[in-house]
């Protein structure tokens, strides 16, 4: 079946500091992807959106490029906050079910 | 607007119990997913109901069921507990139809241990 694989955490980065978290998708097609974030003690939320190849999405200084060449969906920041620590998800929508992956964890530093 | 929203928050059971755990979906959404989240991993899909039908199913065995009311809230039910069934249980709702996007709504999700 369909599978998400982001890269393992924990991330720990200083007040500033460039972010990238990995993820690859092997779902067939064109899926939409998703970078969702949890931070703690509240449910998942949307952060960003793609819905075609070579689309950006972006929210809050977050970015993601859909790369169908590589099954990519990298997420990036330029300067992290320390509110951005929270568990990242991506995931991938091809018809009724979101596929997650196992989540990142991003610990910022003052 | 109204969000997701899950009962009970956090609830205790014994193996071989049974527990059903309800959500109310956000104001329009006429599809309803949950999730089972291990600590430490991503949710996994358990079910879909759409319009009080299931839609789809993940890897889940028979004692995970559910029901999808006609004002679109949903319950799942958990019969014959195991030790492994102890996870946050996520419910989120979508717009289906021609006004799928592919986003969901998040509850804060119940959080079940059993002992």
């Amino acid at each position: 079946g369909n599978s998400v694989t982001q890269m393992e955490g924990p991330v720990t980065l200083s007040e500033e500091a460039f972010l990238t978290i990995n993820c690859t998708y092997t779902a067939t097609g064109y899926p939409s992807l998703f970078w969702y974030v949890q931070y703690p003690g509240e449910g998942l939320q949307l952060l960003l959106k793609a819905t075609k190849a070579d689309d950006k999405g972006s929210n809050k200084g977050f970015e993601a490029t859909y790369r169908k060449e590589t099954t990519s969906f990298h997420l990036e920041k330029g300067s992290v906050q320390v509110s951005d620590s929270a568990v990242y998800f991506c995931a991938d929508t091809g018809g009724f079910k979101t596929i997650f992956g196992a989540g990142t964890r991003l610990f910022v530093k003052a | 607007e109204t969000g997701v929203t899950q009962s009970p928050t956090h609830l205790i059971k014994t193996r071989g119990q049974q527990v059903t755990l309800r959500c109310s979906s956000q104001s329009g959404h006429n599809t309803v997913s949950w999730y089972q989240q291990a600590l430490g991993q991503g949710p996994q899909f358990i079910f879909q109901y759409y319009r009080e039908e299931e839609n789809g199913r993940g890897n889940f065995p028979p004692r995970f069921s559910g029901l999808q009311f006609p004002n679109y809230s949903s319950e799942l039910n958990v019969n014959a507990l195991e030790l492994d069934d102890s996870a946050l249980y996520l419910c989120a709702s979508s717009l289906g139809d021609r006004g799928f996007t592919g986003e969901l709504f998040f509850g804060e999700g119940s959080r079940l241990t059993v002992l």
